[in-house]
């Protein structure tokens, strides 16, 4: 079955400096791997996919994610942190089912991102 | 263009009672899903829908109804409430389910928090 794991339940950064936001995976088959944003009282927002091809991936508001296939890991960076960077990180994972259940996401618990000035 | 408006945003109810939140779309998106979102506990999946007369269950749906009479609307029925599910639910959509044409990529609704006494 289909998982994700965010080993931390928050990362605390200052502004300016580098952010990582982490995620594990473990899957059969191919990993088709994503990251969501939830800010405060607010639905999630899509980031950015892996599906195939560059390891590197870019997205939305400066992050870009790093897929690595030995670590079975998809980290979420951004070179330099905004305190409006604050919010809810989620790393989540397409269901490895047929059909219809290949719409659903599996998402990781969350973690929480705190960028102080 | 409105997305995915969820209704309501607040409600409390008393536990046996029954009630629908509201889920609509304007994208004329195929897939259509429910979560719930619970502290520590990442979302989990409800029910999912890929279609007008199409639903399927996912990880959590007990104690829960869906139907999907138009492509627009997904409502979501709580037949007998109950304190655990007092939660936080989100309605999300997207294209479909194949990759090529955005699947994954989910329009989050605002949310609907519920409380259950």
């Amino acid at each position: 079955a289909q998982s994700v794991a965010q080993p931390e339940d928050q990362v605390n950064v200052a502004e300016g400096n580098p952010l990582t936001v982490k995620c594990t995976y473990s899957v059969s088959g191919n990993p088709y791997l994503f990251w969501y944003v939830q800010y405060p009282n607010r639905g999630l927002q899509f980031l950015l996919k892996y599906i195939t091809g560059d390891n590197l991936v870019k997205g939305s508001y400066g992050f870009e994610a790093e897929f690595n296939k030995s670590q079975t890991s998809f980290h979420l960076k951004k070179p330099s942190a905004l305190v409006s960077d604050s919010a809810l990180y989620f790393c989540a994972v397409r269901d490895g089912g047929y059909g219809g259940s290949q719409g659903n996401l599996i998402f990781g618990k969350g973690t929480k991102l705190s960028v102080k000035p | 263009n409105a997305g995915v408006t969820q209704t309501p945003k607040f409600q409390v109810l008393k536990t046996g009672q029954s009630m629908t939140l509201q889920c609509a779309q304007d994208m004329n998106h195929e897939y259509m899903s429910w979560y719930r979102q619970d502290p520590g506990m990442g979302l989990r999946l409800i029910h999912y829908s890929v279609g007008a007369g199409i639903t399927d269950q996912g990880e959590v749906p007990n104690g829960y109804n869906v139907s999907r009479s138009t492509t627009e609307d997904f409502p979501l029925r709580l037949l007998s409430a109950a304190p655990s599910q007092t939660s936080v639910y989100f309605c999300a959509s997207s294209p479909g389910t194949s990759l090529l044409l955005g699947a994954n990529v989910l329009t989050f609704g605002a949310g609907s928090r519920l409380t259950v006494l």
